[in-house]
Parts: structure tokens; sequence; C-alpha cells
């Protein structure tokens, strides 16, 4: 129940293209869902987050839909650049407690093809 | 650059022995969260302080340990040292009173165990 499921595990797509990444989760409990990008050899950088009560949110070319019911929300990259290449990560978190420990989904690398 | 610093970024050391990690994190931030970042496990959390006082748990095994002291920089110790111990260590810190989910992470350590 604590597992956050991440998809694909790595993707490929043109410059300009919308690469779409998909999490899952079981546990109802979980209320702030980050995600996360990280550069080889660099640490994760929080790129946008969202809360259950908000279907969508948007910062700058990216993009996170939120689906409570089905448990489900995705990362969306508008206009994807070469720069965009990296791996990403979702996560989740019970904020409940006041505390934020994130439990991270497997990771997506992605490459964007100049 | 997140303001989170930690030191060493490498450390190469034989099974059996002990190693000390060390993160400052960022400047007004009293929370320090603790992660292993290994191939087969992924990203996974380990433990975090607030304010000096140990928040939560998690997968931390019984041999590795973390204090943060006063001035808000925080340790991990890790003993004992196997071969499966290799793997990045991350710490991140968050805003004041850890009310934010916003987490910051550092650069890492690379932990090598031979």
């Amino acid at each position: 129940q604590q597992q956050v499921k991440q998809s694909p595990q790595s993707l490929i797509v043109q410059k300009g293209g919308i690469p779409i990444i998909n999490c899952a989760y079981e546990n109802t409990a979980f209320d702030y869902f980050p995600w996360y990008q990280q550069f080889p050899g660099k640490g994760p950088a929080l790129l946008i987050a969202i809360r259950p009560d908000v279907s969508e949110k948007k910062e700058g070319r990216f993009t996170i839909s939120f689906n409570k019911s089905a448990k489900q929300f995705s990362l969306h990259i508008m206009d994807s650049q070469p720069g965009d290449s990296a791996t990403y990560f979702c996560a989740a978190s019970d904020t409940t407690s006041g505390t934020y420990k994130y439990i991270f989904g497997t990771g997506t690398r992605l490459k964007v093809l100049a | 650059d997140s303001g989170v610093t930690q030191t060493p970024k490498h450390l190469i050391t034989a099974t059996g022995q002990r190693v000390t990690l060390r993160c400052s994190p960022r400047s007004g931030d009293l929370s320090v969260y603790w992660y292993q970042q290994s191939l087969d496990q992924g990203l996974q959390f380990l433990i975090q302080y607030y304010n000096g006082e140990e928040r939560a748990k998690g997968n931390i095994l019984e041999r590795f340990s973390a204090q943060q002291f006063p001035d808000l920089h925080s340790e991990l110790n890790l003993s004992s040292l196997e071969l499966g111990d290799s793997a990045l260590y991350f710490c991140a810190s968050s805003a004041r009173g850890g009310t934010s989910g916003e987490q910051y992470f550092g650069p890492g350590t690379r932990l090598t165990v031979t």
C-alpha cells in the first residue's frame, strides 16, 4: 500500500513532443504529490507538486494532471527540449502526521531527440 | 544549486568499516531528510530530523544512525558496512517547521564499499 508505481521506465520523444509519465498509488492517505527531475550526477530537483484538491496544475512547460478517484497522476512536458533529457521521479506523501517523508516511484528515463 | 550541501562527494571504504556523511541544510530550514538511492531499491526515505529531534523513520537499517546538531547540520553514520550499502546518499531540507512539502536535495554522497 505504500508503493507508488511509475511508468514507463524509459521514454524517447522528438523535440517538441509531449512526453507523459504516469504514476499510481494505493494509499488514500497520500495528500501531496511532487515530481522531481534528476540529471546524472546531481540530486533530484523539485519541478512541480500537487495536492488532491485540484485536478491540474501548470508551471511553465510542466503540467500535472491528477485523478483522485483513479488514484493516478501524471506529468506532461509541453514542447519538450533536448535539455529536458533526465530521469523523472514522482513521489507521494502522507502529510497528516506533519512529516513529508516521500515514497518515490521507480523513475522514468526521458530522452528528447534534437 | 539547491543551497543544500553534502560532504564528502565521494567515499570509498571497505566492508566492516564505519563512515559519516555530512549535510548542511538551506539557511533557515529546520527539517533534514536522508534518502538512499540504489539501482535495485530506487530512492528510499531513511530518516527525518526536525530542529534536532527525530521526526520520522523509514527503511533505515539498525547499522545506520543519524543526528541533527544545534547548528542544524546533520550527520548520517553508517557502520559495519556491507557491499550492498554502496549507493548514493542524499539529504534534503525543507522550510521552517516542516510545513512545506517542498524538499530541496543536496548533490549527494556516492558511497562505494569494496
